[in-house]
């Protein structure tokens, strides 16, 4: 059964500090793992998408890495700003279509 | 931008009531999803549908949950006698092949 872990569950960094977000999976056969932004009250935006087939993935200040063999992905986000304050979630797309959610990292970034 | 959306935004109901939430995916997607997220817990996995039958579902989707597309354009989920329980955000999603994108939610309340 796949399970995914996101550490820390909480992160407060000064504004323009560069961070890396860790997710975990215990099952390596995923078909694609997406990282999400969540504002409170609100719904996932998707920030990136890596495929199983990919290492990382990169928009503007973000970078998505994935390495299946050890079950793990990175979020880097680079010159953290304080509009980056929100919850971000990683997801592992399993057979059938099946997404796994990580809990999500409670990001707040102090200006 | 193409965007998912979800009516109603917020749906009160009185426990043993049937409900009925209604999305409307991107529109060249054939892949849609619905989750549930009860407040400060996980984003959690119900169905996923691809050509018009269940790809995959958890064990959270059981005999009160369908999902059906009436027609081209709509996807709902019906909850035919709900429960306390049920309280919770319910979030549609589409992809078009990997990359997910969700609609803003509609928050489900049982009395």
């Amino acid at each position: 059964k796949q399970e995914v872990t996101q550490i820390p569950a909480a992160l407060s960094v000064p504004e323009g500090e560069n961070l890396v977000l860790n997710c975990s999976f215990t099952d390596s056969a995923i078909y694609n793992l997406q990282w999400f932004r969540q504002d409170p009250g609100k719904g996932l935006t998707s920030l990136l998408l890596i495929q199983s087939s990919q290492r990382e993935q990169t928009s503007g200040r973000l970078n998505a890495s994935l390495d299946k063999s050890s079950g793990r992905s990175t979020l880097y986000i680079a010159a953290s700003q304080p509009g980056d304050s929100a919850t971000y979630l990683c997801a592992a797309l399993t057979g059938g279509f099946k997404t796994i959610f990580g809990a999500g990292t409670r990001l707040f970034v102090k200006a | 931008e193409p965007e998912v959306t979800q009516t109603p935004s917020h749906q009160v109901t009185q426990m043993g009531q049937e409900v009925i939430l209604r999305c409307v995916p991107i529109s060249n997607h054939l892949y849609f999803y619905w989750y549930r997220q009860i407040l400060g817990q996980k984003v959690e996995f119900l169905v996923s549908f691809y050509n018009n039958e269940i790809s995959e579902k958890s064990e959270i989707f059981d005999d009160q949950f369908s999902v059906e597309r009436p027609d081209g354009s709509n996807f709902t989920l019906k909850i035919r006698s709900t429960k306390l329980e049920d309280s919770a955000m319910y979030f549609c999603a589409s992809s078009a092949h990997n990359e997910q994108f969700f609609g803003p939610g509609t928050r489900l309340t049982v009395l």
